[in-house]
């Protein structure tokens, strides 16, 4: 029982570029979410799907696009890096309603040039 | 204001001290409520739920005073290991999200 799993650890890009950052939960939770965090930001909500087929903005969206491809894998795209979106991001799990404790994958740290 | 504030700390304890710390929160409709671990450059962790009657897990004690709205986590002798961020969760009804707060830094010293 690997709990979330984050691909990949660490990613540099250069702005404009691209990319997917993949979460994989096998909890047979219900949610999952993307956010981010910065230092003195705490974590920022980037997009969640409360269910398989749903995603939802959270508070900090643009810049970025999300799929639920299956119950267990929630991608979030990057069309075009900006440095501003040089940060830890982490993906979670929970079982969803009511809203129940998070699980968090051990995070991708990006840094865009 | 913001949704659920804490102190940044950081709090400077010796081993074997105790250490209480405070989170407030804004919005009276907020049911349920966690403290969260967070090692350096690590995830947050699930330490424990905050129960209305409050809760304990060996030397940490949790609780919820909803008429002044807030959560306190308090930890028992200390121990170097014990140093992280805390972070205050709290989830709103009728939200599908948690909010987190930006986490109080432990510092326990030998």
């Amino acid at each position: 029982n690997a709990g979330v799993t984050q691909t990949p650890k660490f990613q540099v890009l250069k702005t404009g570029q691209s990319m997917t950052l993949q979460c994989a939960q096998d909890m047979n939770h219900n949610s999952m979410y993307w956010y981010r965090q910065d230092p003195g930001m705490g974590l920022r909500l980037i997009y969640y799907s409360a269910s398989e087929g749903t995603t939802d903005k959270g508070e900090v969206p643009n810049g970025y696009n999300v799929s639920r491809l299956n119950k267990r894998e929630f991608s979030l795209r990057l069309e075009s890096a900006a440095p501003s979106q040089t940060s830890v991001y982490f993906c979670a799990s929970s079982e969803g309603s009511p809203v129940r404790e998070q699980y968090f994958g051990p995070g991708t740290r990006l840094t865009v040039t | 204001r913001k949704e659920v504030e804490q102190d940044p700390g950081p709090f400077n304890v010796p081993e074997g001290a105790t250490v209480a710390f405070n989170c407030t929160y804004s919005n009276s409709a907020s049911q349920s409520f966690f403290w969260y671990r967070q090692d350096c450059r690590k995830e947050p962790k699930l330490l424990m739920s905050v129960y209305s009657s409050g809760n304990e897990d060996g030397r940490f004690t949790a609780q919820l005073n909803r008429a002044s709205q807030y959560i306190s986590l308090l930890i028992r002798d200390s121990k170097l290991s014990d140093s992280a961020t805390y972070l205050c969760v709290v989830n709103i009804a009728g939200y599908s999200t948690l909010t987190f707060g930006k986490g109080t830094m432990l510092l326990v010293s030998p």
